[in-house]
């Protein structure tokens, strides 16, 4: 099984300022024959199911605000909020789809300060 | 936009069998590819298979001897069957549209399912 670790399992941060979260997975997701690291990113608010922020480590879904980022390859990862909006208050999760058992990391929640 | 929606008993007993479907508008069941995540309280969430639109199914290893996914082009529908539960299987259940490579791009709302005599 690939493991995703998130770090940090919480954090909170002002409105207005980055949010930084970090996945890392025990092996890496990066394809060789595409390029691609094969990892997804969402953000899930309680009582909604989880929505879909950015797949391929960096690729943003359509609609998604631009102040949500994701970077990293191999198997080091960040999902960056440039700006916290009250609206971003969730837990946020990766998720790898590298392997044929699909996996996600624990969770870091995002509060405000 | 393909919208999900599950459905099924949200009580189950234990040693029975936990059966949800999970029913696509917006889009042709046939021609997408599907998964169940769930989420036990408090805790992540974990992935429990899918079916892809050719037919083929894979199952979380943790699951796999208990799990199986499949389709209904009649109806539109997908469905889980989860046999031999325990408390542990009590959690929410998602369904989920699998785009691409594995990405769970649209969710249904989520069914929670309680595993208790």
């Amino acid at each position: 099984d690939i493991v995703m670790t998130q770090s940090p399992d919480s954090l909170a941060v002002s409105l207005g300022e980055r949010a930084t979260i970090n996945c890392k997975s025990s092996q890496s997701v990066l394809y060789n024959s595409n390029n691609k690291n094969f990892l997804a990113w969402y953000q899930h608010k309680p009582g909604q199911p989880p929505k879909l922020l950015i797949y391929w480590a960096s690729t943003r879904e359509s609609g998604v605000p631009d102040r949500f980022s994701g970077s990293g390859s191999g198997t080091d990862f960040t999902l960056t909020i440039s700006s916290l909006q009250a609206e971003d208050v969730a837990v946020y999760y990766c998720q790898q789809y590298y392997s044929t058992l699909w996996t996600f990391g624990q969770g870091t929640k995002v509060e405000i300060k | 936009q393909v919208q999900l929606q599950e459905s099924g008993p949200g009580l189950v007993k234990p040693s029975e069998t936990l059966s949800l479907t999970c029913t696509v508008s917006g889009g042709t069941i046939s021609g997408l590819d599907w998964s169940w995540i769930r989420q036990p309280p408090g805790k992540g969430l974990e992935w429990i298979g899918y079916i892809l639109k050719s037919g083929t199914t894979n199952y979380n290893p943790s699951l796999k001897s208990r799990v199986t996914i499949s389709v209904d082009t009649s109806k539109n529908q997908f469905s889980l069957k989860l046999r031999s539960v325990t408390a542990a299987d009590t959690a929410m259940y998602y369904c989920a549209q699998s785009g691409g490579f594995g990405w769970f791009e649209n969710w249904g709302q989520g069914t929670l399912v309680t595993v208790s005599s």
